[in-house]
């Protein structure tokens, strides 16, 4: 298996616009995570997905962001309008969650860095 | 909500020591996970160790092993004959497995670097 493939790598792009992040997961994990890394406050959880549904949001910092997962083999992170404080690594990652051995263990994609001017 | 804490910002050894890297939780539940999470400077997060809250036995990974003191909440990484290539960030991190919670928690995480 490839891993968890995300897109873009790098992103810069001008405060106003809209930025949109993406996300394969690995095939046969039914959860997918949206993380965000910043030096200020550390690695933050911002939305998860179980079976393609989102489980809890609450880490979403505001309207501007929003997170879809039409699909087991992939999401979306949309943040419309960008500002310079979006500015961060974001990383998807997915698990599987049963008792079995391997279980219960987040693999994680290579980020996306964003950078708003 | 359940905390994860790194004392250490920020730690250096010599290249072949031992180093132990601190960490410690705060929960109410009794079945969790616990987990060291490493991230050099490619920035990419990768699985060190995992350790199972019912099991008494300390997880053990080649060089890398954990002391998991479930009474005190306490769950240290200790690296021995330690190599250049463990220079990272790591992070210790926190899972309740419990539907609506699976989510990972994070510590503040712990500089490392390993001085040859």
């Amino acid at each position: 298996d490839a891993g968890v493939i995300q897109s873009p790598r790098h992103e810069v792009t001008e405060m106003g616009q809209e930025v949109t992040l993406r996300c394969k997961p690995i095939s046969g994990h039914d959860y997918l995570f949206w993380y965000r890394q910043t030096m200020m406050r550390g690695l933050e959880l911002l939305i998860y997905f179980n079976n393609n549904v989102p489980i809890d949001d609450s880490g979403m910092p505001e309207d501007r962001f929003s997170a879809k997962m039409p699909n087991a083999s992939f999401s979306t992170l949309k943040i419309q309008p960008s500002e310079p404080r979006d500015s961060a690594v974001y990383f998807c990652a997915s698990s599987f969650m049963l008792s079995v051995a391997g279980a219960n263990v987040l693999t994680f994609g290579a980020g996306s860095r964003l950078t708003v001017l | 909500a359940q905390t994860v804490t790194q004392s250490q910002p920020e730690m250096s050894v010599q290249e072949a020591e031992t180093v132990t890297l601190s960490c410690t939780y705060d929960t109410s539940e009794n079945n969790y996970y616990l987990f060291w999470y490493k991230q050099p400077p490619s920035r990419q997060m990768i699985l060190v160790i995992r350790q199972e809250a019912y099991k008494q036995q300390n997880a053990t990974e080649n060089r890398f092993s954990v002391n998991f003191q479930k009474a005190a909440k306490s769950f240290s990484l200790k690296i021995s004959d330690s190599q250049l290539g463990d220079t990272a960030m790591y992070f210790c991190a926190f899972m309740n497995p419990n539907f609506g919670n699976e989510k990972l928690t994070f510590g503040t995480g712990t500089r490392l670097t390993i001085i040859p």
